[in-house]
This record gives structure tokens, sequence and C-alpha cells, in this order.
């Protein structure tokens, strides 16, 4: 029979673009989020977290934002490089067992 | 490179068969977890230990069963294994069980089931 994959969400991008990646989450009661990005072939990568009682981070070339309101997370990558070219993945804490619930990914693809 | 170490990176078995998976977590991190990546399912948490004793249970099949030694590295030990647990498994860990303490992965397990 036919096999069933995960239909990943895709961006693609100019290299030297900015690059912004969403995420809905859906527990109300987690209090920390985590960005991490997936090469492929390889583990997931931690890139940036947050906790809730923010509503911005910065990182180097990334930035996430919180929006508890509507449990909305956004990855912002500035002048995005071939080497971003990966799944990115925002992951949800509820803080009382650890037990990080992943969100399905979005394909980033930079073109030359 | 996370310092997470995953052992073996691929493996083939046959169904009926019984594997069992390795990690050592990051130097001084406590708390190791497991999860599996299946094309179909994403990201699942399975299991959680701090400092050698469960913490916590995700979507862990009763055929799957972990620990965690008092060198603080892992195993993963999955029987009568069936075609659909083909996936990637992927071992993490953190300093502390806290929420807020970055969780690291390694590089993952393949297992391929035939």
């Amino acid at each position: 029979g036919e096999s069933v994959g995960l239909h990943l969400p895709t961006l693609s991008v100019q290299e030297g673009d900015n690059s912004i990646i969403n995420c809905a989450y859906s527990n109300s009661a987690s209090d920390y989020f985590i960005w991490y990005k997936q090469e492929s072939g390889k583990g997931p990568q931690f890139i940036i977290d947050i906790r809730s009682n923010m509503d911005k981070r910065q990182g180097q070339r990334v930035t996430v934002l919180l929006n508890k309101t509507v449990k909305h997370l956004s990855l912002q990558i500035a002048a995005t490089q071939p080497g971003d070219s990966a799944v990115y993945f925002c992951a949800e804490d509820p803080g009382s067992a650890r037990q990080l619930t992943f969100g399905s990914g979005t394909q980033l693809t930079v073109l030359p | 490179d996370s310092g997470v170490t995953q052992t073996p990176k691929h493996l083939i078995t046959a169904t009926g068969q019984r594997v069992t998976l390795r990690c050592s977590p990051r130097s001084g991190d406590l708390s190791v977890y497991w999860y599996q990546q299946s094309l179909d399912q994403g990201l699942q948490f399975l299991i959680q230990y701090y400092n050698g004793e469960e913490r916590a249970k995700g979507n862990i099949l009763e055929r799957f069963s972990a620990q965690q030694f008092p060198d603080l590295h892992s195993e993963l030990n999955l029987s009568s294994l069936e075609l659909g647990d083909s996936a990637l498994y992927f071992c993490a860990s953190s300093v502390g069980e806290a929420s807020g303490n970055t969780i690291y992965f390694g590089e993952g397990s393949w297992l391929t089931v035939v």
C-alpha cells in the first residue's frame, strides 16, 4: 500500500533574505518553548528558547517571538544562508513532566 | 556535536527480533530522554530518566523498555519488533529535569525492521 508521511509545510527563501517560520502550539499551560533545527540524517539541534514570561528573545541571527494570546511562536532568521536549509521544529514544554511536544516541522530551503 | 552519543547509528533486523540502543548523555547531564521519529508520527516522546529513576512516560509500547544505569548511560530495549517500529530513535539529555533546562539531542539510531 501507499505509505503516508508527514506533509511538511515548506518555505523557500533567497539567500540573504530574512526567513520567518511559524508554529502554533496547543497547550496553554506550556511555559517553555524551544526551536530546533534538524538537518537530513542528523538529530535536532537546539537553536533558541524562550520562557512564557517573555515575548521576544534574540540570539545570533535568530529571534523568537511568543504570542501567548493566540498560542503562536515564530522564528525569524536574519540574512538566511545556505547552511540554514533544514527542517525547523518548535517544541513546547508543559513543565510538569519534561515531555516536549514537537510540531510537525517546516522545511526551509535557501535558494542561491 | 551535541555531546550526546548514540550507538549503533544504523541497524537492520528482522521482525520478531530484539535490539538494544545505547546512549551516553552529555557530561554532567543527569536526565536522559528517548524519542522516536517516524515518517507518519513525527517526533514522539517515549520515556525520561533522571539520575537512574524513571520520571515520565510517553507513548511507549509495552514491548519497549528502557533503563538508566549508575554511570548515567541509558539503554532502550525494543523487543518483538514489527515493521512499524522502523524509525529514528533519538536520545537526548539535560542537566536537570526542571523546565528551562536545555535538552540536547544525539544523532539518532536508525532502525530498519525487515
